[in-house]
């Protein structure tokens, strides 16, 4: 079963910011908190990854308060070509990847 | 540097026959993981390899099996195919076995069971 839960679907318009929440409130003291793009009949595409606080890269950012019992990834004046699968999942190195069905976002024009 | 690459990247087989993927890591990367994704659902673990060792094994029957190689790229087999196998197989490399260690995907092989 997958480790956390996430909207499954949200709907955006280019140009505008889109927050995805997760929530995970069995988080373990080692994990850490990831997230991957998919479009369809692709592989994953690594977003991003944190453990606590703030994490920013070129494409998003990721938002893990103290109690780490949710993140928040978000995606800066998102474009169509933004209309993918978004998951959500903790990983500490030694477990596997747990995917649940993810966050479809879809954005139009 | 190349990202991780799988072949083949579409397969078309019959029931009853058998099937080997292969998957080349990452350079550098020594740890490998193989995923089932069958559509409309998020990829599931099948087996994690590192430095040519099982170390992780998903809930799949005994028809599927896979290894690692001395250069760490990594083959998995099918037995027996049933329809069911039908699916996106996803192979995932990553550094090392340590939390943060990011795994990355291939593509992936389309495997089509009629």
């Amino acid at each position: 079963l997958a480790k956390t839960t996430q909207p499954i679907s949200m709907d955006s318009y280019e140009g505008q910011e889109v927050n995805i929440t997760c929530s995970h409130n069995n988080i373990a003291t080692n994990d850490y908190i990831t997230w991957y793009q998919q479009f369809p009949s692709q592989g994953p595409r690594f977003i991003i990854q944190g453990y606590k606080t703030k994490v920013t890269n070129e494409v998003a950012s990721l938002f893990i308060p103290a109690d780490r019992k949710s993140s928040t990834l978000s995606l800066p004046r998102v474009s169509l070509s933004d209309t993918a699968v978004y998951y959500c999942l903790l990983f500490s190195g030694y477990s596997t990847l747990t995917f649940g069905k993810g966050t479809m976002l879809l954005v139009s024009p | 540097d190349a990202g991780v690459t799988q072949s083949p990247t579409h397969l078309i087989k019959t029931r009853g026959q058998h099937v080997t993927l292969r998957c080349s890591p990452i350079s550098g990367h020594k740890s490998v993981s193989w995923y089932q994704q069958v559509l409309g659902q998020g990829p599931q673990f099948i087996f994690q390899y590192y430095e040519k060792e099982e170390r992780g094994r998903g809930n799949f029957p005994d028809r599927f099996s896979a290894r690692q190689f001395p250069n760490y790229s990594s083959e998995l087999n099918v037995n027996a195919l049933l329809l069911g196998d039908s699916a996106l197989y996803l192979c995932a490399s990553s550094l090392e076995r340590q939390g943060g260690d990011t795994q990355y995907f291939g593509p992936g092989t389309r495997l089509t069971v009629l």
